[in-house]
This record gives C-alpha cells, sequence and structure tokens, in this order.
C-alpha cells in the first residue's frame, strides 16, 4: 500500500509563494491521480487540483486557476504543488491524496500547514 | 460545478444512538459518492465509497445509501470513538470534485 509523506510546515509573507511536496514510499504512483485538498482553520475540505503522474496533465479548480501548479517528478515518485500570489486566506493544511482509477481518496498524506502572514 | 449540501452541521448524539446524515447534489451523480471521517488533527479517512459500499477495516455500524442526487450516511450504534467530522464528496465525471460542508458529530 501506498503511503505519501508529506513536507513540512512553511510560514510565507503575502504576495510570496509556497512549495509543498508529497512523495510516495512503499509503493509506485503509476497507477494513481494525486489531489490537493485544503482545510482553512477550522473549515472543511476544498479539493484544488489533480495530476496524474504518468501522464503529467495536471487539472485545477476553477477556483485556483493560474495561481497553482501541481507537477510530478516520476524519478522520485513526489508530486509537487505551488500555490502563488500568497493571500491571508490561504492559510490552511494542505493535503495529498491518492487515487486509483475514481477520485476514492485513499491514502492521504499527513498534511503541511501554511501560514500566510506578515 | 457540482455543488453539494451536507446536512446537518453539527449533530449532539448519545452512545448507542442511530446517526443519519444526508448529502444533497446539484445535480445526478448517479452513485458517485465517498463518505469520510475527520478526527481532529488528522488527515480524512476514507469509510464509504460509491454510496454503499464499506472500504475494507471499517465497522459495520456505518452504512451508506442513495443514488441521484440524494445520499444518507448512517452510524447504526454511536461509539465514543465516532465522535469526528463526516463529509460527502463527488466524484460524478470530470473533475473537480467537491465536498460537503461537513458535519461534526459531538456526543
Amino acid at each position: 500500500q501506498v503511503q505519501l509523506v508529506q513536507s513540512g510546515a512553511e510560514v510565507k509573507k503575502p504576495g510570496s509563494s509556497v512549495k509543498v511536496s508529497c512523495k510516495a514510499s512503499g509503493g509506485t504512483l503509476s497507477n494513481y491521480a494525486i489531489s490537493w485538498v485544503r482545510q482553512a482553520p477550522g473549515q472543511g475540505l476544498e479539493w484544488m487540483g489533480r495530476i496524474i503522474p504518468i501522464l503529467g496533465i495536471p487539472n485545477y479548480a476553477q477556483k485556483f486557476r493560474g495561481r497553482v501548479t501541481i507537477t510530478a517528478d516520476k524519478s522520485t515518485s513526489t508530486i509537487y504543488m505551488e500555490l502563488n500570489s500568497l493571500r491571508s486566506d490561504d492559510t490552511a493544511v494542505y493535503y495529498c491524496a491518492g487515487s486509483l482509477g475514481v477520485a476514492r481518496f485513499d491514502p492521504w498524506g499527513q498534511g503541511s500547514q501554511v501560514i500566510v502572514s506578515s | 460545478d457540482i455543488q453539494m449540501t451536507q446536512s446537518p452541521s453539527s449533530l449532539s448524539a448519545s452512545v448507542g444512538d442511530r446517526v443519519t446524515i444526508t448529502c444533497q447534489a446539484s445535480q445526478d451523480i448517479r452513485k458517485y459518492l465517498n463518505w469520510y471521517q475527520q478526527k481532529p488533527g488528522k488527515a480524512p479517512k476514507l469509510l464509504i465509497y460509491d454510496a454503499s459500499n464499506l472500504e475494507r477495516g471499517v465497522p459495520s455500524r456505518f452504512s451508506g445509501s442513495g443514488s441521484g442526487t440524494d445520499f444518507t450516511f448512517t452510524i447504526t450504534s454511536l461509539q465514543p470513538e465516532d465522535i469526528a467530522t463526516y463529509y460527502c464528496q463527488q466524484y460524478d465525471n470530470l473533475p473537480p470534485y467537491t465536498f460537503g460542508q461537513g458535519t461534526k458529530l459531538e456526543i
């Protein structure tokens, strides 16, 4: 069973960018799609986008289009999510989640806290 | 985009109670609905997929039903360890994959 391990917490200034990583261990990502889901403090889950690593083609939620980039490094089984032009309301825990074939999210990474503050 | 309306937003129940949460889609999503459990500080955990299928290892007191636009999630006999927030999520056709607003379950 693939496990997803994410990078650590980040503190960023408004207007800057953050890049969060999600590394697969214990298996291959070849059959998976990897989505990014965020959760603002005390709020619900919000799907941001996904990538199918073997294809390298991302899909983004309309809300984040133009500001988010999801990439895959197949050689290291690592997925990256970069969010630009950070605002205070981007403060959230960012999760990566794997899905096989259909968007049934399992496994999940442990989450990466991103704090945007001046 | 497909909108998911989940209710109630919070629920207080007692150990042993039967608990029901509903989720309504803004358009027909056939059977393509999942239910997740999230405990504080943890990632969500998949409980039910394709509206009614129990994920391996999940206790049988959890169940799901529905199709089309109306779905139900049930805990038949609430246990203390079931205290969490529950989310529905649709995945009909192409992205975006949207979540319900969540139901916070308290004892």
